[in-house]
C-alpha cells in the first residue's frame, strides 16, 4: 500500500503558458500532501504544505500567486505553474501522508515526480 | 532546530563489498528518522524508518541503519553492494510532535563498481 502518482510524468510548454500537475495517493486517504522542487544533482526543496480543505502553507521564497496549489480531496493535489518561464523548468516530486492515527501517518510516500520543461 | 549532514556527498564502492553511507542528525525533539532511495529520474522511495522502536532498523533490499543517539546518527548499511544499489540516497529527520517539519539531507550518490 501507499502508492502515490502524479501525472503527467513530463511536459514540455512554452513559456508564457501554465500547466497542471496532478498528484493522487491512490489506495489511502492523505489529509497532507507536500510538493517538492529538486534541481539536478540537489535535494529536495520543499515548496507547499497542503492540507485537504484549507489554503496551502508555502515556504519562504516561494510564490503562492505563481504556484497555486488546491487539495480539494483526500487523494488529489494539484500544482499549477502560472505563466512558467525557463528558470521554472525542474523536476517537481509530491508527496502525501496519511490521515494522523493510523499506522505510518509519521512517513511521506513519494511520487514518481514531474519533468517540467519550458521553452 | 532540526539538521541533516550527509556526511559523504559521493561513495564508490565494489559490487559485492559492504556499503556505509553516513547520517547525522540534530534536533530539538525526539525525532524520527528516514532513509530514502532516488533512482535517476525518479522519484523516492522509503528504504527504512526509525520511529521510536528499536534502535536498529532492516529495511528493504538488504538495508539497515542503527539510530544511536549518543552519537546523533542514523548511518544506512547493507552487507553486499549489488549493481542496483547504485542511486542517490537521502537522510531524512522530522520531528515527531509535528511530522509537517521534514528536513532533508543533501544527499549520497552511491556508485557500484563492477
Amino acid at each position: 500500500g501507499a502508492v502515490v502518482s502524479q501525472h503527467p510524468s513530463w511536459v514540455i510548454c512554452k513559456s508564457g503558458t501554465s500547466v497542471k500537475i496532478e498528484c493522487r495517493s491512490l489506495d489511502f486517504q492523505a489529509t497532507t500532501m507536500f510538493w517538492y522542487r529538486q534541481f539536478p544533482k540537489q535535494s529536495l526543496m520543499l515548496m507547499a504544505t497542503s492540507n485537504e480543505g484549507s489554503k496551502a502553507t508555502y515556504e519562504q521564497g516561494v510564490e503562492k500567486d505563481k504556484f497555486l496549489i488546491n487539495h480539494a480531496s483526500l487523494t488529489l493535489s494539484t500544482l499549477t505553474v502560472t505563466s512558467a518561464h525557463p528558470e521554472d523548468s525542474s523536476f517537481y516530486i509530491c508527496s502525501a501522508r496519511r490521515r494522523p492515527g493510523l499506522g505510518g501517518a509519521d512517513t511521506q510516500y513519494f511520487g514518481p515526480g514531474t519533468r517540467l520543461t519550458v521553452l | 532546530a532540526q539538521s541533516v549532514t550527509q556526511l559523504d556527498s559521493h561513495v564508490s564502492v565494489s559490487e559485492g563489498t559492504p556499503v556505509l553511507l553516513r547520517c547525522n542528525y540534530s534536533s530539538s525533539y525526539s525525532p524520527s528518522l528516514f532513509w530514502y532511495v532516488q533512482h535517476p529520474n525518479k522519484g523516492l522511495q522509503l528504504l527504512l524508518k526509525y520511529t521510536s522502536a528499536a534502535t536498529l532498523v532492516k529495511g528493504i533490499n538488504g538495508f539497515e541503519a542503527e539510530f544511536k543517539k549518543s552519537e546523533t546518527s542514523f548511518h544506512l548499511t547493507k552487507p553486499s553492494a549489488h549493481m542496483s544499489d547504485a542511486a542517490e540516497y537521502f537522510c531524512v529527520v522530522s520531528d515527531r510532535t509535528s511530522y509537517d517539519k521534514v528536513i532533508f539531507g543533501p544527499g549520497t550518490s552511491l556508485s557500484v563498481i563492477p
